[in-house]
């Protein structure tokens, strides 16, 4: 199985803030790599999709880019709606695994 | 807009049965692939198990390959998750999501991504 590993685990910023999460599969990925967003309670919310690729309705301060097997999701301007859990999920091939997420909480 | 409802979770013992069902609307279900991803209490996302739209091959994780079925029936738009002989580490939220994009092939999907989720039903297998 591929494994998704994602740093920082967790990290404190302010509205404002320019965040940078980072995904790295076991192995190559080409570039099927998604992002998603889920705040406490809620289900997750699809971000990026094949690596940089904005899903409809989600605002320009995120962006995804990749280099080789590691994968970045940045979020330019933090806003106080922003303050969430962040995963990576890998589609290259089932089993279909997900990054063990990046807790982003406020300063 | 495309929504997502799940239903049929609840406290089952371990070794019993349950089935999840996950009512779908404003799309194209029979040519949408789609599955099941679960999350254990404060743990991260595991995807489950995926049936693809129109020959409706099924994908499986190891953790749950014959335990559990999953199968739609298209003229309902509903798809479905049969789980037999449920174990203590099965608790969790279970989302049906749609799969987007890609391509499937007889052994997996790729390039898919997952969009929209639905709310959850929780399973809590429990003595």
């Amino acid at each position: 199985d591929i494994q998704m590993t994602q740093s920082p685990s967790s990290l404190s910023a302010s509205v404002g803030d320019r965040v940078t999460i980072t995904c790295r599969a076991s192995q190559s990925i080409a570039s099927y790599l998604n992002w998603y967003q889920q705040k406490p309670g809620k289900a997750p919310k699809l971000l990026i999709y094949v690596a940089s690729s904005l899903q409809n309705g989600v605002p320009s301060r995120f962006s995804g880019s990749e280099s080789g097997t590691d994968f970045t999701l940045t979020i330019s301007g933090l806003q106080p709606e922003d303050f969430a859990t962040y995963f990576c999920q890998q589609s290259y091939s089932s089993p279909f695994t997900f990054g063990p997420g990046t807790k982003v909480d406020i300063k | 807009e495309v929504q997502l409802l799940e239903s049929g979770g609840g406290l089952v013992q371990p070794g019993g049965s349950l089935r999840l069902s996950c009512a779908a609307s404003e799309f194209t279900f029979s040519s949408s692939a789609m599955s099941w991803v679960r999350q254990a209490p404060g743990k991260g996302l595991e995807w489950v198990s995926t049936i693809s739209g129109s020959v409706e091959t099924t994908y499986y994780a190891d953790s749950v390959k014959g335990r559990f079925a999953i199968s739609r029936d298209n003229s309902e738009n509903t798809l479905y998750l049969q789980m037999n002989n449920l174990r203590a580490e099965d608790t969790a939220l279970y989302y049906c999501v749609r799969e987007v994009g890609g391509y499937c092939t007889p052994t997996s999907c790729h390039g898919i991504w997952f969009d929209p989720w639905g709310q959850g039903t929780l399973v809590i297998v429990s003595s």
